[in-house]
């Protein structure tokens, strides 16, 4: 079956503008994850869904991040007024018990 | 300052030795999972250990977990070229959501054929 996808897979954007990064995850995954990854480094927790619980958004780093969960499939992470320091690779994952399953993630370039 | 941190940082062996990577955290867990990450690739899930279980196998693949110690170790028997990536420790913390987890900074390990 189909595994979690992203999109898009690179997105170049100016400072200052606002982008959007799409996660579909595997069907019947009742959880979804984003981390953030930058060069090299480990992955940086941004914010969790379980199914209709209310969201963990402790990791978002900043009020210019904001995620939503479509009818409990689709997720959006939103990035206002992009910086540079906001450059980073965009992981989203998805679970259904423990085992998480990644996209490809999305390469982030704010210039 | 890290829940879970690897060490070593980085790793080079010779294809066909061992590789041995740790993992040490700060609080009580769950349960605590290995990830692989290929160079320009996404993360693969290798192996979960539970708060209860002290040792687990998956073809080359041995992790141990020493709750006493806060520590678990990866053990990756007669590598392979293939075998070079990243590694990542992620546990889930015992007071949080059980499917949460925080992810270690990483280990990264060259194979040299």
């Amino acid at each position: 079956g189909a595994g979690v996808s992203q999109s898009p897979s690179n997105k170049v954007t100016e400072k200052g503008k606002d982008v959007e990064l799409r996660c579909d995850p595997i069907s019947g995954h009742t959880a979804l994850y984003w981390y953030r990854q930058s060069l090299g480094q480990g992955l940086e927790f941004l914010i969790y869904f379980q199914g209709n619980s209310a969201p963990d958004k402790s990791g978002l780093p900043s009020d210019r991040f904001s995620a939503e969960r479509t009818g409990g499939s689709v997720s959006t992470l939103t990035i206002q007024r992009t910086q540079q320091e906001d450059s980073a690779v965009y992981l989203c994952a998805s679970s259904l018990y423990l085992e998480q399953y990644f996209g490809p993630g999305t390469r982030l370039t704010v210039t | 300052s890290q829940q879970g941190e690897e060490d070593p940082q980085a790793l080079s062996i010779q294809e066909g030795e061992n590789a041995t990577m740790n993992c040490s955290y700060k609080t009580s867990i769950n349960n605590l999972q290995w990830y692989r990450q290929n160079s320009g690739r996404g993360l693969v899930h290798l192996i979960l250990i539970r708060s209860n279980e002290r040792e687990k196998h998956s073809g080359r693949l041995r992790v141990t977990l020493d709750t006493s110690k806060k520590s678990s170790s990866l053990l990756i028997t007669a590598s392979r070229a293939a075998d070079t990536a990243s590694y990542f420790c992620a546990t889930n913390l015992e007071k949080t959501s059980y499917d949460k987890v925080i992810f270690g900074p990483g280990t990264s390990l060259s194979v040299i054929p």
